[in-house]
């Protein structure tokens, strides 16, 4: 089982919907961190949340950390084609921040 | 932040033979990872590269068919060995960069296509 459980697997929805990924765990994380992946390059890092229930946005993007530090969400709001992408979801627990667990993954796919 | 850079970016390889993949990241990072990706998939830690001495490996990796390397604070090998048509996957460098006190984040290399023949 996963430490991190991303929701839904994959998305597929036409450019200018709204969409939210879903990262949830039953585990208390330092903080968690969300990668978008293209085909061919590594993870490349969006945002970074630390404290409970804080609100990150990056242009379209915003970004949540549950109150108890659990769970995170990603919204994207009017999406573009160049969204599309594997989103991972990844943290470090409190008692060992040095070591990574990346959630399942979504992959995104925007149409035109 | 950090910079890492891996090679080679991709590779067709025989059976039976072996790869060894460099990873150079430009500025002292805590610790250094290894990952395996299958494409459109979330990322499996094989291990962490640990400066200096032997890497600690994930449950299901072994060091006779991952060798890591890791001599300094900046560099680091992993070893594909006695490859099978099973290891073709995408393997990935990461850094871990200390950006404050118990916040720290991951950079990756571009990752390397592995196909194995």
């Amino acid at each position: 089982t996963q430490l991190l459980e991303q929701s839904p697997q994959f998305l597929s929805i036409q450019e200018g919907e709204n969409l939210t990924v879903y990262c949830n765990s039953s585990s208390v994380f330092s903080s968690l961190q969300w990668y978008r992946q293209e085909p061919g390059e590594g993870p490349v890092l969006l945002v970074t949340v630390v404290t409970g229930g804080e609100v990150k946005k990056l242009k379209r993007l915003t970004f949540q950390f549950g109150d108890a530090r659990k769970d995170s969400s990603l919204h994207i709001t009017a999406a573009q084609t160049g969204d599309t992408g594997l989103y991972l979801c990844a943290g470090a627990l409190v008692y060992n921040f040095n070591k990574f667990y990346f959630g399942s993954g979504t992959k995104l796919n925007v149409k035109p | 932040s950090a910079v890492i850079s891996q090679k080679p970016s991709r590779d067709i390889c025989q059976r039976g033979t072996s790869l060894t993949i460099q990873c150079q990241v430009d500025s002292q990072v805590t610790m250094m990872f290894w990952y395996r990706q299958q494409p459109g998939q979330s990322l499996t830690l094989i291990a962490t590269a640990n400066q200096g001495s032997e890497a600690t490996y994930e449950s299901g990796f072994v060091i006779d068919k991952f060798p890591i390397s890791r001599p300094n604070l900046t560099f680091s090998t992993l070893t594909v060995s006695n490859m099978s048509p099973e290891d073709s996957s995408i393997y990935l460098c990461s850094g871990l960069w200390e950006h404050k006190v118990m916040n720290t984040e991951a950079f990756f290399g571009q990752g390397t296509r592995l196909t194995v023949v």
